[in-house]
């Protein structure tokens, strides 16, 4: 298995808190991804890093920000959040991109519940 | 934009029997076709990665095919376990996408002994 942990597993807070998610990495793997999964929706991509302090929007970026000041994590915030942000969050990482054979390794998640 | 769809959302199947899950892509411009196997409560594990150029591929009793023209993928169980009840998630990456991927929202199978 692909060394990648995330924490916390299991968060709940409240309406209007800042959260911090935090994916760590020991695969020195130069791209990272941060995606939710909800039911009727799958996974969709929120965040992704190209490399430190080289980030890019997915396509449910609202609400959230990303950091990556070391190659091996990956920093997920929400800075105000909000009850449709309760979803689970997967990272992922790979060694290349746009590359045929390129494939993600996931992390164990993280359950985020906002009340 | 590419949409990835999986039929059927559920399937539940006698242990031995063997199965076919279906994905459909919108976009054939793709680098690679990948199926997932997600257990409850856990992350995702990649089971099989087919290439463009590739028609199919195999590992154990799976077998993934690739229509690349027709925007088609199957993955073959053979001789089902109740071991291999999970959630089976198809992913594209879209030669325009990088390294992203457009996930399916998945098929749960349930295998029962």
């Amino acid at each position: 298995d692909a060394g990648i942990t995330q924490s916390p597993r299991h968060k709940v807070t409240e309406t209007g808190t800042p959260v911090t998610l935090r994916c760590h990495q020991t695969e020195n793997h130069r791209y990272m991804y941060w995606y939710r999964q909800d039911p009727g929706h799958g996974l969709r991509l929120i965040h992704y890093s190209y490399g430190v302090k080289d980030t890019d929007k997915g396509e449910v970026s609202d609400g959230y920000s990303v950091s990556r000041s070391k190659t091996e994590d990956f920093l997920l915030t929400l800075e105000s959040a909000t009850s449709s942000q309760t979803s689970v969050y997967f990272c992922a990482i790979t060694k290349l991109a746009g590359v045929s054979t390129d494939t993600q390794y996931f992390g164990p998640g993280t359950r985020l519940t906002v009340l | 934009k590419q949409e990835v769809t999986q039929i059927p959302a559920a399937l539940s199947v006698p242990e031995g029997e063997n199965l076919v899950l279906n994905c459909s892509f919108t976009d054939s411009a793709i680098y690679n076709l990948q199926w997932f196997r997600q257990d409850p409560g856990k992350g995702l594990t990649s089971l099989l990665l087919i290439q463009s150029s590739q028609r199919e591929q195999t590992s154990g009793r799976l077998n993934a095919s690739l229509d690349k023209s027709s925007g088609r993928s199957t993955l073959y169980i053979a001789a089902s376990q109740p071991g291999d009840s999970a959630t089976y998630l198809c992913a594209v990456m879209g030669e325009t996408s990088g390294s992203r991927l457009t996930f399916g929202e998945g098929t749960q199978l349930t295998v029962n002994p």
